[in-house]
């Protein structure tokens, strides 16, 4: 059980462009969902925290109009990064959260930007 | 605020042998969860361990045992019998008790000697 996943898990785009990243819970209803960044060797850094049908939570240093989260059910949130650069390329992981405050990852995914 | 710190950028160990990861943390609260997370190659976050601050006993899964002082505000991991699969990087967090979000330590990569 606690299954997320994540689509796409690689993708390149062009700088300019947006690209949407979807996060789903297979098996569960998340009433909260995470976003991180993660550079190559360094820990999670979130990014974001989303709740069903309310606006995201964005940390400190974190872009609102850059990144755009929407977590439209209790099993999908989308994070789009707009006009994205070639400093936007890194990992994204979201995670899960169920009432237990357990969060469940997703595989995450690497973006580059060309 | 929590802080975790995790002290060892990088540990190796020869493959049967054992090997412990250092994480301390700081906080103010008594009741709270610790975790230690495995990153391997494929960047997929799996939940290793999770302590529960209020239980004196240390937690365990099979080789993977924790040495957990709460008075030091110290939580480290042993790794018995260390496989080649262990090879990767371990995240030490720490999440309140009531509160969703998880405080993350820099990382320790282990390398696995054959």
């Amino acid at each position: 059980g606690a299954v997320v996943s994540q689509h796409p898990s690689r993708v390149i785009c062009k700088s300019g462009t947006s690209v949407k990243i979807e996060c789903r819970s297979l098996d569960f209803q998340a009433t909260t969902m995470f976003w991180y960044r993660q550079f190559p060797k360094k820990s999670l850094m979130l990014m974001a925290t989303s709740n069903e049908g309310s606006k995201a939570t964005y940390e400190q240093g974190v872009e609102k109009d850059k990144f755009l989260i929407n977590h439209a059910s209790l099993t999908l949130s989308t994070l789009t990064v707009t006009s994205a650069h070639p400093e936007d390329s890194s990992f994204y992981i979201c995670s899960a959260a169920s009432g237990n405050y357990e969060q469940y990852f997703g595989p995450g995914t690497r973006l580059t930007v060309t | 605020a929590q802080t975790v710190t995790q002290s060892q950028p990088e540990m190796s160990v020869q493959e049967a042998e054992t090997v412990t990861l250092s994480c301390t943390y700081d906080t103010s609260e008594s009741d709270y969860y610790l975790f230690w997370y495995k990153q391997p190659p494929s960047r997929q976050m799996i939940l290793v361990i999770r302590q529960e601050a209020y239980k004196q006993q240390n937690a365990t899964e099979n080789r993977f045992s924790v040495n957990f002082q709460k008075a030091a505000k110290s939580f480290s991991l042993k790794i018995s019998d260390s496989q080649l699969g262990d090879a990767a990087m371990y995240f030490c967090a720490y999440r309140s008790f009531d509160n969703y979000q998880l405080i993350w330590g820099a990382g320790t990569k282990l390398i696995i000697k054959p």
